[in-house]
This record gives C-alpha cells, structure tokens and sequence, in this order.
C-alpha cells in the first residue's frame, strides 16, 4: 500500500505555455501534500506544502503565481506552471503524508519537465 | 532554523563490504524524527530508516542501521554487505513536530552519491 503516483512521467512544453502535474495517493487519503523540485545531482528543494481544501504554504522564494498548487480532494494535488521558460526545466517530485500518520511521506516517481 | 549537512558527495565500496554515510543536523527542537532516503537511478524516492529522536536505541532494517548520537546532532548510515542494487543516492532528512500539528516538512541534506562497485 502507499503508493503515489504522478502525471505525466515527463512532458516537454514551448516557452510561454502552462502545464499540469498531477500528484495522487492511489490507496490512501493524503491530507498533506508536498510538491519539490530537483535538479541534477542535486537535493530536492521543497516547494510548497499543499493542505486539503486550503491554499498552499509556498517556501520562500518560490513565485505562488508562477506555480499553482491546488488540493482539491484528499487524493489529488496538481502543480500548474504557467508561462514556463526554459529555467524552469527541472524534476518536479510530490509526496504525500497519509491521513493520521504524522511522520511518514510517500514520493511519487517525479515528473520530468524540458521546456523549450 | 533546521539544518541538515552530509559532507561526502561521492563514496564507493566493493561489493559485499561496509560503508558508513555521515549526515549531521542543527536543531534546538528537542522532538523530531531522522530519516535516510535513497533515491537509484530510476529518481524514485525510497525510505530506507528512521529514527525517533526520542529513542535512544538505534534504529536498524536488515543490512541497514544507524548511529544516532543525539548530543552530537549526527546521524549516520552504515550498510552491511553492500550490493550492486544500493547504488544510488542517500539524502538524509529531518522533520521536526509539532505535536498533533505536525507540518511534516522534510529538511534533506544535500545528498551522497554511493557506487557499489563489484
């Protein structure tokens, strides 16, 4: 059980375009969810933390109106980047914590994205 | 704020034997918990061990434990037997509670890159 998945898998998109992530917990109610970004070789960075019903907590220094979090159901979290630019081109990774389990992330497989 | 620091980029071993990853954490919160995570080429994140900050017995999963020295604020991950499929890269994390309002953020290290050579 605990398993979260992503899509797509990797979408490459023209500069100036939007594109939705999707981020579900198959087998579980995740009331929390978080959304990192990851570059070669390197750690994740957290995002921005996506609570059921509520507006997403976004970490400093990352633009809330360049990265759309939506949490609308206790299964399903989507990441839009909008007007994305070549620097945006990253691994996007989401995790989900289940619903009454205070410690533990499950990680989706992480969304590749080339923008053009 | 917390901080979480793995000082070796890149490690090898030999197959079959030992290798120890270090990771260290800067917190004043005296409840948290301490994570390892591998993540092999395939991207895909994998807990690998975890540690309740409050235990002091330390944490161990078949050929993988830890030294948790809590007044030292290190964390570190030995594997027992290396094998081909632990290459991969292991961040170390942190995450600190709230109580029952846990935010349940992780703070990763920036990472070691292990290759088990055979």
């Amino acid at each position: 059980g605990a398993v979260v998945s992503q899509h797509p898998s990797w979408v490459i998109c023209k500069s100036g375009t939007s594109v939705k992530i999707e981020c579900r917990s198959l087998d579980f109610q995740a009331t929390t969810m978080f959304w990192y970004r990851q570059f070669p070789k390197q750690s994740l960075m957290l995002m921005a933390t996506s609570n059921e019903g509520s507006k997403a907590t976004y970490e400093q220094g990352v633009e809330k109106d360049k990265f759309l979090i939506n949490h609308a159901s206790l299964t399903l979290s989507t990441l839009t980047v909008t007007s994305a630019h070549p620097e945006d081109s990253s691994f996007y990774i989401c995790s989900a914590r289940r619903q009454g389990v205070s410690y533990e992330q499950y990680f989706g497989p992480g969304t590749r994205l080339t923008v053009t | 704020a917390q901080t979480v620091t793995q000082s070796q980029p890149e490690m090898s071993v030999q197959e079959a034997e030992t290798v120890t990853l270090s990771c260290t954490y800067d917190t004043s919160e005296s409840n948290y918990y301490l994570f390892w995570y591998k993540q092999p080429p395939s991207r895909q994140m994998i807990l690998v061990i975890r540690q309740e900050a409050y235990k002091q017995q330390n944490a161990t999963e078949n050929r993988f434990s830890v030294n948790f020295q809590k007044a030292a604020k290190s964390f570190s991950l030995k594997i027992s037997d290396s094998q081909l499929g632990d290459t991969a890269m292991y961040f170390c994390a942190f995450m600190k509670l709230h109580g029952s309002s846990n935010t349940g953020k992780l703070i990763f290290g920036q990472g070691t890159t292990l290759q088990v050579k055979p």
